[in-house]
């Protein structure tokens, strides 16, 4: 069974630029997550999807963050504009039911 | 909110012996509760699930305890090895609700040979 896909795993980029992450849940899985991981730090939901609706959003900066889960499956994360603050490691998971199965991760660093 | 507490300060043990960390928590309690690993540049990797109503759960050299009057679990491993060298995370769900996790900062366990 194919893990969660998630790409690129590394970013660099300046403040008040823009950026994208990607993520491909497992074949089935109907939740998906967005995690903020800080080094030294648990990961930190951002948002949560159930098929294409939104279930939980409520620690999603959303004057700055975005994400969308078209059609149930894959599923983007923006960023626009960064701040530095931001330097962290986002994380997609996908789950059954109570299990998460995450990906790799996507490193961005803010300059 | 619940506040989730797991010792910051790195565990080193020698291997062959048990290792023994500690996942507290503050409020309500869950009910469930699940472990994962994490290595370096990798994303955590799910371990061991238990429910309120179990007091141990074991998967090969792992076992888990959960005490709700305490509000803790403890994760066990067992005959440690090198390769079991990672930052381990306890992860709680919300009052209502069963997929959302809110993760603790995680341990890290060194075993040296």
């Amino acid at each position: 069974e194919a893990g969660v896909a998630q790409s690129p795993r590394y970013k660099i980029i300046e403040k008040r630029q823009s950026v994208a992450f990607w993520c491909n849940p497992i074949s089935g899985h109907a939740t998906l997550y967005w995690y903020q991981q800080i080094l030294g730090q648990g990961p930190k939901l951002l948002i949560q999807f159930q098929n294409n609706g939104v279930v939980d959003d409520s620690q999603l900066p959303k004057d700055r963050f975005s994400a969308e889960r078209l059609k149930g499956v894959d599923s983007t994360l923006k960023i626009q504009p960064a701040k530095l603050e931001d330097s962290a490691v986002y994380l997609c998971a996908s789950s059954p039911k109570y299990t998460q199965y995450f990906g790799p991760g996507t490193r961005l660093t803010v300059l | 909110s619940q506040k989730i507490e797991q010792n910051s300060e790195a565990l080193n043990i020698q291997e062959g012996k048990t290792a023994t960390l500690t996942c507290n928590y503050t409020n309500y309690s869950p009910a469930y509760l699940q472990w994962y690993r994490q290595d370096p540049g990798r994303g955590p990797v799910f371990l061991l699930l238990i429910r309120e109503n179990e007091k141990e759960k074991r998967k090969e050299r792992l076992k888990v305890t959960f005490d709700t009057t305490l509000k803790q679990s403890l994760f066990h491993i067992t005959a440690s090895q090198p390769a079991d060298s990672a930052t381990y995370l306890c992860a709680l769900p919300p009052r209502s609700g069963y997929s959302t996790l809110t993760f603790g900062k995680g341990t890290m366990l060194l075993v040296s040979p």
